[in-house]
């Protein structure tokens, strides 16, 4: 299995709040993913990254931030979470072609 | 706009018999096509893929068609087995660009012993 984490694995967090996702690997791949997976839409795609501090939108990118300032490390951050952000957030790692998917970060937005 | 179409959300096979999912897309810039496969509570994991230069790739019981004129793939599962039950997810993405990749809303298979 790809050496990709997610932290935290489970979060709760009012409206209003910041909260940054942490996507972490041990593969050196070059290309990162968060993806956000709800019912009736699958997976779509919020940021992705193809080095580090070079990073670009996805489909569903407003309210969402990113950074990456290492190779291993990719943070998403959620600048005033609202409850339409209450999703399974999915972190992957390519090194082009095929990705490899995180356990996920359920979180909830009360 | 969704650029990646999955129209069947579910679809219920016997075992043994054959599997067939589908999906459509609409971006002609996309030249590489992945199926993933998810099991509850867990993270999509890799299954199978082709490139726009190829019609078909098989890997086992898994094979990867594409109609690059009607802009459609498929996979089909022979013979499907209990524990092909899962969400399967239709992908596609261009070499350019950083790979960005587009996932359909995914067909849930029930495998029927």
């Amino acid at each position: 299995d790809a050496g990709i984490t997610q932290s935290p694995r489970h979060k709760v967090t009012e409206t209003g709040t910041p909260v940054t996702l942490r996507c972490h690997q041990t593969e050196n791949h070059r290309y990162m993913y968060w993806y956000r997976q709800d019912p009736g839409h699958g997976l779509r795609l919020i940021h992705y990254s193809y080095g580090v501090k070079d990073t670009d939108k996805g489909e569903v990118s407003d309210g969402y931030s990113v950074s990456r300032s290492k190779t291993e490390d990719f943070l998403l951050t959620l600048e005033s979470a609202t409850s339409s952000q209450t999703s399974v957030y999915f972190c992957a790692i390519s090194g082009g072609g095929e990705q490899y998917f995180g356990p996920g970060t359920r979180l909830t937005v009360t | 706009d969704q650029q990646v179409k999955q129209n069947s959300p579910s679809l219920s096979v016997q075992e043994g018999r054959i599997s067939i999912l589908n999906c459509d897309y609409t971006n002609s810039m996309f030249d590489y096509f992945l199926w993933y496969k998810k099991y509850p509570a867990e993270g999509p994991t890799f299954l199978i893929s082709i490139s726009s230069i190829k019609d078909k790739n098989e890997d086992g019981r898994f094979t990867v068609f594409l109609n690059k004129s009607a802009k459609h793939l498929s996979l089909h599962i022979v013979p499907s087995q209990p524990g092909d039950s899962a969400v399967y997810f239709c992908a596609a993405t261009t070499n350019t660009g950083g790979f960005k990749t587009i996932f359909g809303a995914g067909t849930r298979l029930f495998v029927k012993a």
